[in-house]
């Protein structure tokens, strides 16, 4: 059981627009940087978005980020094949005094 | 550009130390400015976060690790260690180092990654 609640799997259909939530808490997401990975199947994760809603160099602007209150999203527009991988958010957790991963969602491109 | 690269022991026994090194190599005037961390995934499973280490040797660990585990640096070498000790099944999994971007170790912002080494612990 994560501490940060993601969805186990959306799926979409190419060239449209998808959002994955992250819920978490007031010790967490409520108060700390959430930050995105990108994990595609036999390769490392990837910083997507990092403190809330910034773009990494080189990452496609088709990607986003927001946060309101304790929750978090991912928003990838213009879906593309290549986009199918699994998706986790991260936070640091100010009473576990620890970072804390979501457990991950899996996007499906239809 | 940095890269990383995690190596060690695939295979490691029950009750037996896990150790790992992650060699960092490619423009590393830097290295000092950035925090460090260690992140696992068992098979099928999620990301894990296990701690993050300064070059000053400052350590910060997952608490439910904590007990179990060390980070240390070698500046030297540029090299990064995880030991993980007492390891049981459950500690299967894929480790990798990775940069934080910066900021503080809080903000886990980790922008390069090792490809991560594989290891099971099994008799």
């Amino acid at each position: 059981q994560s501490v940060l609640t993601q969805p186990p799997s959306v799926s979409e259909a190419p060239r449209q627009r998808v959002t994955i939530s992250c819920s978490g808490s007031s010790s967490n997401i409520g108060t700390n940087l959430v930050n995105w990975y990108q994990k595609l199947p036999g390769q490392a994760p990837t910083l997507l978005i990092y403190y809330d809603d910034l773009l990494p160099s080189g990452v496609s602007d088709r990607f986003s980020g927001s946060k309101s209150g304790n929750s978090a999203s991912l928003a990838i527009s213009g879906l593309q094949s290549e986009d199918e991988a699994d998706y986790y958010c991260a936070a640091w957790d100010d009473s576990l005094n620890g970072l804390v991963f979501g457990g991950g969602t899996k996007l499906t491109v239809l | 550009q940095l890269h990383l690269r995690e190596s060690g022991p695939g295979l490691v026994k029950p009750s037996e130390t896990l150790s790992l090194t992650c060699t960092v190599s490619g423009d590393s005037s830097t290295n000092s400015n950035y925090y460090w961390g260690w992140i696992r995934q068992p098979p099928g499973q999620g990301l894990v976060w296990i701690g993050t280490i300064y070059y000053t040797g400052a350590t910060y660990y997952n608490p439910s690790l904590e007990s179990r585990v060390t980070l240390s640096v070698d500046t030297s070498k540029h090299q990064l260690s995880l030991k993980l000790n007492s390891v049981t099944a459950a500690d299967t999994a894929m480790y990798s180092c990775a940069r934080g971007r910066g900021g503080t170790y809080y903000d886990g912002a980790f922008d390069i990654w090792g490809q991560g080494t594989m290891v099971t612990v099994s008799s």
